[in-house]
């Protein structure tokens, strides 16, 4: 079972320049999430989706978009890199919410801004 | 606002010593909390999902309470190995959305 896929796995960017963080799962989840983590930091929410063609913003948007065209997949973009961009990003999903719902993580993104 | 704290934040052990993880939280509206770990540089693998309607959960070494009454979960690991040394994370369903609330972490070092 692939679960959530992330790519790419590293990235080196220069400022300004733009790039799209791919997360894709096989699980047929209606929610899905991005989230970045700094060093020695805990996750924070960037965006969520509750299906397709739903979005929304979650603590820290600014500088990102998303899109969820299909159930699989919700890519995450930069627009205008910022060495503030610079960390780890987690993409998870999980089914509908619900007493057995269990959130399932990708393996991470980590992106280095220049 | 759901709260999450894990205390505590580090832990240094012995091999083979027994430890508890704790996790507590604010809003016991919670659909369930899952244990897992990071480890440096990598992503979060889960351990343990514990239902709000269950009490316990265990898999091999680890053994994870709920109480919702009193918004207290436990990690418990026996017999701890080097290769125990992570960070763990509760993290919790609630009704919304957006909900995945994660717990502050406790990085956790096992020596030999």
């Amino acid at each position: 079972n692939a679960g959530v896929t992330q790519t790419p796995k590293f990235r080196i960017l220069k400022i300004g320049q733009s790039m799209t963080l791919q997360c894709t799962q096989d699980m047929n989840h209606n929610y899905m999430y991005w989230y970045r983590q700094d060093p020695g930091m805990g996750l924070k929410l960037i965006y969520y989706s509750v299906g397709a063609g739903i979005t929304d913003k979650g603590e820290v948007p600014n500088g990102y978009n998303v899109s969820r065209s299909t159930t699989e997949d919700f890519p995450l973009r930069l627009e205008l890199a910022a060495p503030s961009q610079t960390s780890v990003y987690f993409c998870a999903s999980s089914p509908a919410t619900g007493l057995n719902t269990e959130a399932f993580f990708g393996q991470g993104t980590r992106l280095t801004v220049v | 606002k759901q709260e999450v704290t894990q205390i505590p934040a580090a832990l240094s052990v012995p091999e083979g010593e027994n430890l508890v993880l704790n996790c507590s939280f604010t809003d016991s509206a919670i659909y369930n909390l899952q244990w897992f770990r990071q480890d440096p540089g990598k992503g979060l693998t889960s351990l343990l999902l514990i239902q709000s309607s269950q009490r316990e959960q265990t898999s091999g070494r680890l053994n994870a309470s709920l109480d919702k009454s009193s918004g207290r979960s436990t990690l418990y690991i026996a017999a701890s190995q080097p290769g125990d040394s992570a960070t763990y994370l509760c993290i919790l369903t609630t009704g919304t959305a957006s909900k995945l609330t994660f717990g502050t972490g406790t990085r956790l070092q096992v020596t030999l």
